[in-house]
């Protein structure tokens, strides 16, 4: 059974840094299409990032240069790092794996990351 | 970027009806569209990849149709499981984007 498990989330204030991590289970996150998904409150869905079993890395206009996606093949865990943050990043974020394509097939059940002062 | 619309953005529809979702692209994508099913604080739920492929375990009254630039969710039998919001999302390109998603309620 897959499982991905979201943590890091919390209250940070503007300008701060925040790492999120996504341990997964019943998958090998080096092995797959890994991505960040979030969802502001009472908002829609808006990809962030993904990262390729190559290593390669893709991310959304809005956090390209503050987020880094990253993952620990050891421990099985994807990361996401996340600098400079404003308070349009509070969000859910969602971990997510592809399986034969980029598109997610199971979905972590998010973390809460607040951007407020 | 591709820019992805649905309509309509709610609806309201009763036990047993056929429900069909649109979405559409701003430009081409081939059948690189997945969708997906959300309830209220809960993670997004994978219901289709490639534009009509049912992922593993999801029920067949869930069907996905379309190419290019214009696709559809169908639901043949809406069951009380299924009032939910429905996102569409590209994979052809990056960044890849969402559709804003389509309210499924009860009439």
């Amino acid at each position: 059974e897959v499982q991905l498990v979201e943590s890091g989330g919390g209250l940070i204030q503007p300008g701060g840094s925040l790492r999120l991590s996504c341990a997964a289970s019943g998958v090998t996150v080096s092995s797959n299409y890994m991505s960040w998904v979030r969802q502001a409150p009472g908002k829609g869905l808006e990809w962030v990032s993904v990262i390729y079993s190559t290593g390669d890395t893709y991310y959304a206009d809005s956090v390209k240069g503050r987020f880094t996606i990253s993952r620990d093949n050891s421990k099985n865990t994807l990361y996401l790092q996340m600098n400079s943050l404003r308070a349009e990043d509070t969000a859910v974020y969602y971990c997510a794996r592809g399986g034969s394509t980029v598109a997610p097939d199971y979905w972590g059940q998010g973390t809460l990351v607040t951007v407020s002062s | 970027d591709i820019q992805m619309t649905q309509s309509p953005s709610s609806l309201s529809a009763s036990v047993g009806d056929r429900v069909t979702i649109t979405c559409r692209a701003s430009q081409g994508i081939s059948s690189w569209l997945a969708w997906y099913q959300q309830k209220p604080e809960k993670a997004p739920k994978s219901l289709i990849y490639a534009a009509s492929s049912l992922q593993s375990g999801v029920p067949s009254r869930f069907s996905g149709n379309g190419s290019g630039t214009d696709f559809t969710l169908t639901i043949s039998s809406l069951q009380p499981e299924d009032f939910a919001t429905y996102y569409c999302q590209q994979y052809n390109s990056y960044p890849l984007t969402f559709g804003p998603g389509t309210k499924v309620d009860i009439k």
